[in-house]
């Protein structure tokens, strides 16, 4: 099966502090994707990365950065957390074979900044 | 650019009766469509995939949706509820055969089962 591993699944941090947000994936996936999940809002891309130092912003990229040194790990940066960056992050895997559209989920992490 | 609309954020049915989970999108492409599950405190799992092949499609759990192009719908449908059904539901849409593989999903519909 696939697994999609994320760090941490709780997280509480202080406004201003930097969070890091890990996610490794077991299957050799060249595609991998950080959401945001809000209530109302559904899921919403924040950075992908289709290979290993690739990277592209997704619709809400602001107050986030990411690395991919690996091809299995993928890490969401926030440089300075604030309180509207409390919420559900999701991280997500799929194979280069772009066209079939299915992503492999993560449990998701949800933090809260205080 | 695509985009999905599920309209209802909460259904709430009885159970054994049937469940209708509407969803709308748009496209400037032939689309892949999609379905996935939450259960609460867990990442998302795919339901069923609409990939330009049969327009009703299949999914795990006894769920299916039918594409149909001419209402731009992929709405989701169960005969009978069951309790363990409740959940919050997703719709995703991509860009077909042209796609980047990103997801572009819908607000989300929370699906209750009253006993």
């Amino acid at each position: 099966d696939v697994k999609v591993t994320q760090s941490s699944r709780y997280l509480v941090k202080r406004t201003g502090e930097k969070v890091f947000l890990e996610c490794v994936q077991d299957m050799d996936h060249e595609n991998m994707f950080w959401y945001r999940q809000d209530p109302g809002l559904g899921l919403r891309l924040i950075y992908f990365s289709y290979d290993v130092k690739m990277k592209e912003k997704g619709d809400i990229p602001e107050g986030y950065s990411v690395s991919r040194e690996k091809k299995e790990r993928f890490s969401l940066i926030l440089e300075s957390a604030s309180t509207n960056q409390t919420s559900m992050y999701l991280c997500a895997s799929s194979p280069r074979d772009r066209a079939s559209g299915e992503l492999f989920f993560g449990e998701g992490s949800r933090l809260t900044v205080l | 650019a695509q985009s999905v609309t599920q309209l209802g954020s909460h259904v709430s049915v009885s159970e054994g009766a049937l469940v209708l989970l509407r969803c709308n999108y748009s496209s400037s492409v032939p689309p892949y469509l999609f379905w996935y599950v939450q259960y609460p405190n867990q990442g998302l799992q795919l339901l069923l995939k609409y990939t330009s092949a049969a327009t009703l499609v299949k999914g795990i759990n006894g769920f299916e949706a039918e594409f149909k192009k001419s209402e731009t719908s992929f709405h989701l449908t169960k005969p009978s509820a069951h309790m363990s059904d409740a959940a919050e539901y997703f719709c995703a849409v991509t860009g077909g055969s042209g796609n980047t593989g990103k997801l572009i999903f819908g607000q989300g519909t929370t699906l209750q089962v009253k006993p």
